[in-house]
């Protein structure tokens, strides 16, 4: 069983729509991030998360520490917002990924 | 703040050829990372280097990979000779210290070995 599990693994939506994906953990963490991967490669850093929640523009994360659980919202979808998603948890000293949630939104 | 700089951003090579990829992280990350991902997975650690010495390289192919990071600065990682299985995108990132600070990563350097 992998330590990071995402659901689900891919995500379509119609522009608008209120988007959630999911991330669960099975071991101790000091932090947990969300990333945006676009096709090209790049990997951008969305939040970094310890406890409670944070909002960015449309996109909200939140962290339940004792569930283990974290999940990532984007509200009033957009079609940039097309893109894979990576949770990712920070141990001791190195993070381990979720393997990403596609989400496509169409127009 | 400039981000993670890597070079090239893609690259096509034959079997058995030998490639390099280059990153320049954030000025002050004491910490490098060098990833691996392959099409479809998460990113897989390479390397970590704090400052110019490796924390861990467990999953790190020494046959044919290898890495340095002089003067604690840049980095350079190495596949000396490519297989068809390398393809994939090589991401470097860097952070202040550990995992939980200033974690950037780069925009990756995409390998086809054909």
């Amino acid at each position: 069983k992998n330590e990071v599990e995402q659901s689900p693994q891919n995500l379509t939506a119609q522009e608008g729509e209120f988007i959630t994906i999911n991330c669960s953990y099975s071991v101790g963490i000091s932090a947990l991030h969300w990333l945006q991967q676009h096709p090209g490669g790049g990997i951008v850093s969305l939040f970094m998360l310890s406890s409670g929640k944070k909002k960015h523009g449309r996109l909200i994360a939140t962290i339940n520490i004792q569930e283990k659980h974290s999940s990532l919202h984007i509200t009033a979808s957009h079609p940039r917002d097309s893109a894979v998603y990576i949770c990712a948890i920070g141990g001791a000293d190195k993070l381990i990924f979720g393997t990403g949630t596609r989400l496509q939104v169409f127009p | 703040e400039a981000g993670v700089a890597q070079s090239p951003r893609y690259k096509i090579i034959e079997k058995r050829q030998s490639v390099a990829f280059w990153c320049n992280p954030i000025s002050g990350h004491a910490t490098l990372y060098w990833y691996q991902q392959i099409l479809g997975q998460g990113p897989k650690l390479l390397i970590q280097f704090q400052n110019n010495g490796v924390v861990d390289d467990s999953q790190l192919p020494k046959d044919r990979f290898s890495a340095e990071r002089l003067k604690g600065v840049d980095s350079t990682l190495k596949i000396q000779p490519a297989k068809l299985e390398d393809s994939a995108v090589y991401l470097c990132a860097s952070s202040l210290a550990s995992v939980g600070y200033g974690y950037t990563f780069g925009s990756g350097t995409r390998l086809t070995v054909v």
